[in-house]
């Protein structure tokens, strides 16, 4: 079964406004989770790393003021999306590897589309 | 700077043939493998990794060949089956339980009944 819960699966909204993801580990606790995107027929780039307790690490050229990560407990982290523009409409995934030796476990997905 | 790249963007196997998925890589400090298997709207799933200091792993019709030399892996799926129709992504990690994923660009697979 899944281990990684992602909320919402999609999400419109308008240009300006901002969006709140939130990313769950299951049944266990994750210090450490990976925000990906994927932008139609692309790769999956990773955007962050969300570091609970403690600032997230933000890849070169993801603006850390637009994308706020929030990993406010070891079961949730949050990305945000301020003042949406159309360009930002992609696919977010978070993941997190449930234990030391294990792959990342990726959640379904939101699909964020803003108008 | 692409670091882990598949050439072919897609591939159609006979239901029942072997379908082979090829991935290669520039970055020498990788040491871990993966595959992913994703459908449209849905995350990854994890199908099967391989250690850079083995040259093959298997798990039941999932096979990954490694060939650290060339800098190269491939993913062998046999018998290939309809619900095998995806697009899989090879991925590579310098820390298997820890790190980040750096991933290629995907190959969409099609199985033709």
């Amino acid at each position: 079964g899944a281990v990684v819960s992602q909320h919402p699966s999609w999400v419109i909204c308008k240009s300006g406004t901002s969006v709140k993801i939130e990313c769950r580990s299951l049944d266990f606790q994750a210090t450490t989770m990976f925000w990906y995107r994927q932008f139609p027929k692309q790769s999956l780039m990773l955007m962050a790393t969300s570091n609970e307790g403690s600032k997230a690490t933000y890849e070169q050229g993801v603006e850390k003021d637009k994308f706020l990560i929030n990993h406010a407990s070891l079961t949730l982290s949050t990305l945000t999306v301020t003042s949406a523009h159309p360009e930002d409409s992609s696919f977010y995934i978070c993941s997190a590897h449930r234990g030391t030796q294990s792959p990342l476990h990726f959640g379904n997905g939101t699909r964020l589309t803003v108008t | 700077d692409q670091q882990v790249k598949q050439n072919s963007p897609s591939l159609s196997v006979q239901e029942g043939r072997i379908s082979i998925l090829n991935c290669d890589y520039t970055n020498s400090m990788f040491d871990y493998f993966l595959w992913y298997k994703k459908y449209p709207a849905e995350g990854p799933t994890f199908l099967i990794s391989i250690s850079s200091i083995k040259d093959k792993n298997e798990d039941g019709r999932f096979t990954v060949f490694l060939n650290k030399s060339a800098k190269h892996l491939s993913l062998h799926i046999v018998p290939s089956q309809p619900g095998d129709s995806a697009v899989y992504f090879c991925a590579a990690t310098t820390d298997f339980g820890n790190e980040k994923l750096t991933f290629g660009t995907g190959t969409r697979l099609t199985i033709i009944p």
